[in-house]
């Protein structure tokens, strides 16, 4: 079945620490997206990147980092310089040039302890 | 900037009453326009969208949604909700013709049906 597969699905860490979190996609979409969804606050955008080797910081990219060698593949890193981490991250593609629907992966929540 | 309006972020209905949520969206240009629904426990799916055409357009599980360019809403409802349709709710706007597919997400709103 093609989909968006993220992990881990539950992630707990330090203060300080780096975490990275996986995204794979079996979609042949060239584009795709990270974005952080809290409570009250909706979905913002934290990074996306529409083919590879390319990415553009989102609304709110302060503190992540990511990376694009793969078409498949867009790990997300939440680095230490995140003020407020702990969150439910969410992975998406689409097909590049197309109407902007997003599909979505399940998600993964990061508590930073 | 392009944003997007959820007036409504916690909604409580018995079975079997009907729905309306509001979208609001800024943006002066043409737009793609997306619902999407989050279900407890899974990952957000499309409900339904509307790029162009007729402006009532039907999704999944009856739901419709109706675009009023006007008003620049684009309102969800439901005839008869039912307990199943316990869910969080999304409205979301594509800017077309910008130079990325960046959807804007309003808040959301938590509808929570009681049988």
């Amino acid at each position: 079945d093609g989909g968006i597969t993220q992990s881990p699905k539950y992630l707990f860490r330090k203060e300080g620490q780096n975490v990275t979190l996986s995204c794979e996609q079996n979609l042949n979409h060239d584009a795709m997206y990270w974005y952080r969804q809290d409570p009250g606050q909706g979905l913002r955008l934290i990074y996306y990147s529409q083919i590879v080797n390319d990415f553009q910081k989102g609304d709110i990219a302060e503190g992540y980092s990511v990376s694009r060698e793969k078409k498949e593949s867009f790990p997300l890193t939440v680095t230490s310089a995140q003020k407020n981490p702990t969150a439910f991250y969410l992975c998406a593609s689409s097909i590049r040039g197309g109407t902007g629907e997003l599909f979505f992966g399940e998600g993964s929540r990061l508590t930073v302890l | 900037a392009q944003s997007v309006s959820q007036h409504n972020h916690h909604v409580i209905l018995s079975e079997a009453a009907s729905l309306e949520l509001g979208c609001n969206y800024s943006y002066g240009g043409t737009v793609n326009l997306f619902w999407y629904v989050q279900y407890p426990g899974q990952h957000l799916q499309l409900l339904l969208k509307y790029f162009s055409g007729d402006p009532l357009v039907k999704g999944i599980k009856g739901f419709e949604a109706e675009f009023i360019k006007s008003k620049f809403s684009f309102n969800l409802r439901k005839p008869s909700v039912q307990w199943s349709d316990t869910a969080e709710y999304f409205c979301a706007v594509n800017a077309y013709g910008g130079a990325t597919n960046k959807l804007i997400f309003g808040t959301g709103t938590l509808l929570a049906v009681q049988p």
